[in-house]
């Protein structure tokens, strides 16, 4: 089915392990986004990737990095992981300032 | 301060009754909006977004918004709910002269659907 595939569904790390959230989309879309879920705060923009090549923090980028490594990919890495971290992280693709389509979310537990 | 407020954070309702989540936005830009719906272990579903033209928008599933410049609102409603529109609902708002996906959402509202 076409969307957004985000690997992996669950994942637990130590403090300090380092990891990367893989997204890959297959609608041609230009636009990609990382968020991430935190209970009660709703959706918080992580990175975005307007197009190919291009790359820029959101409102809270501290503790990742990200890689737009083709239009279909845009990989999320936490280098050292600390609790603060433990969230669900959503990758969405869609065109100019919408994301559209959304992945079924990564669920992070940082211990 | 741009924000976005979802005032009901819990909502039950009967099947086949009217619903109407509320939405208000504080945003110092022109805005566009979007309303997505979240079902349990899944990830966000547009529903439906607003970036000019008639106040009123209609969406997926039979769900309708409409837009209240001098409100500030943005309020999600269907005529007659159904046991599976059971989930999250999240409003958003951005910036229309921005392509970067900087939407600012609501806390969301839980509807729960009563037999």
């Amino acid at each position: 089915n076409a969307g957004v595939t985000q690997t992996p569904k669950f994942q637990v790390l130590k403090t300090g392990q380092s990891m990367t959230l893989q997204c890959a989309q297959d609608m041609n879309h230009n636009s990609m986004y990382w968020y991430r879920q935190d209970p009660g705060m709703g959706l918080r923009l992580i990175y975005y990737s307007a197009s190919e090549g291009t790359t820029d923090k959101g409102e809270v980028p501290n503790g990742y990095n990200v890689s737009r490594l083709n239009k279909r990919e845009f990989s999320l890495r936490l280098e050292s992981a600390a609790p603060s971290q433990t969230s669900v992280y959503f990758c969405a693709s869609g065109f100019r300032g919408q994301p559209q389509h959304f992945g079924d979310g990564t669920r992070l537990s940082i211990l | 301060a741009q924000s976005v407020t979802q005032p009901d954070i819990h909502i039950t309702v009967s099947e086949g009754a009217s619903l109407e989540l509320r939405c208000n936005y504080s945003y110092g830009a022109t805005p566009y909006l979007f309303w997505y719906v979240q079902s349990p272990g899944q990830g966000l579903q547009l529903l439906l977004k607003y970036f000019s033209g008639d106040t009123l928008v209609q969406g997926i599933k039979g769900f309708e918004a409409e837009f209240k410049r001098s409100q500030s609102s943005f309020n999600l409603r269907k005529p007659s709910v159904h046991w599976s529109d059971a989930a999250e609902y999240f409003c958003a708002v951005g910036a229309q002269e921005s392509n970067t996906g900087k939407l600012i959402f609501g806390q969301g509202t839980t509807l729960q659907v009563k037999p």
